[in-house]
């Protein structure tokens, strides 16, 4: 069973515009969101993270909006730039639990001049 | 500093072999993770190490073991290769088992 759907499977954007990629999830016990950019050859790399005791966290271009009711958090990204055409990756943990990360299905996201 | 370094990069193997891959964590780092990712899809959790002590296993038959050494490195074992096997093999280090997991670059691993 998927514990987290992340949704679009790629994502088309023009450059100077705005991407938006979106994760729901069931179990409430996680506690740790972070976002996760992978580019081809290259493992993933620590975007941006949110707890749930927030509704919003803003790192420059990059902001995550967390909707702790209805089980959805989402990564905005202003000003898209082609250096930011990557896979991206939702995650999940249960930080004081089993502290595995759990993983979305990823997006493709490219930015188009 | 040097972040997460897997060995090796690419790995050939034939069904039926045996593989190691090794992983030396961020300096300072004590918990390392194992993740095998298929092409096309998110990293799934296999192993987590910590203080040289197994914290937590994934959904993946016994073919795949792994250890930490006192240094705080670790390798992960898998026997018996089947073709299904074929995968990125990611390495995550953290300072302790409560803080951000950083990856590595995997082992490509295809198998024959």
């Amino acid at each position: 069973q998927q514990q987290v759907k992340q949704s679009p499977q790629s994502l088309i954007v023009q450059k100077g515009g705005i991407s938006i990629i979106n994760c729901a999830y069931e179990n409430t016990a996680f506690d740790y969101f972070p976002w996760y950019q992978q580019f081809p050859g290259k493992g993933p790399a620590l975007l941006i993270a949110i707890r749930p005791d927030v509704s919003e966290k803003k790192e420059g271009r990059f902001t995550i909006s967390f909707n702790k009711s209805a089980k959805q958090f989402s990564l905005h990204i202003m000003d898209s730039q082609p250096g930011d055409s990557a896979t991206y990756f939702c995650a999940l943990q249960v930080l004081f639990g089993n502290e595995k990360l759990t993983f979305g299905t990823g997006t493709r996201l490219t930015i188009i001049p | 500093d040097a972040g997460v370094t897997q060995s090796p990069t690419h790995l050939i193997k034939t069904r039926g072999q045996q593989v190691t891959l090794r992983c030396s964590p961020i300096s300072g780092h004590k918990s390392v993770s194992w993740y095998q990712q298929v092409l096309g899809q998110g990293p799934q959790f296999i192993f987590q190490y910590y203080e040289k002590e197994e914290r937590g296993r994934g959904n993946f038959p016994d073919r795949f073991s792994a250890r930490q050494f006192p240094n705080y490195s670790s390798e992960l074992n898998v026997n018996a290769l089947l073709l299904g096997d074929s995968a990125l093999y990611l390495c995550a280090s953290s300072i302790d088992r409560y803080q951000p997991q950083h990856f590595g670059d995997g082992t490509r691993l295809s198998i024959l």
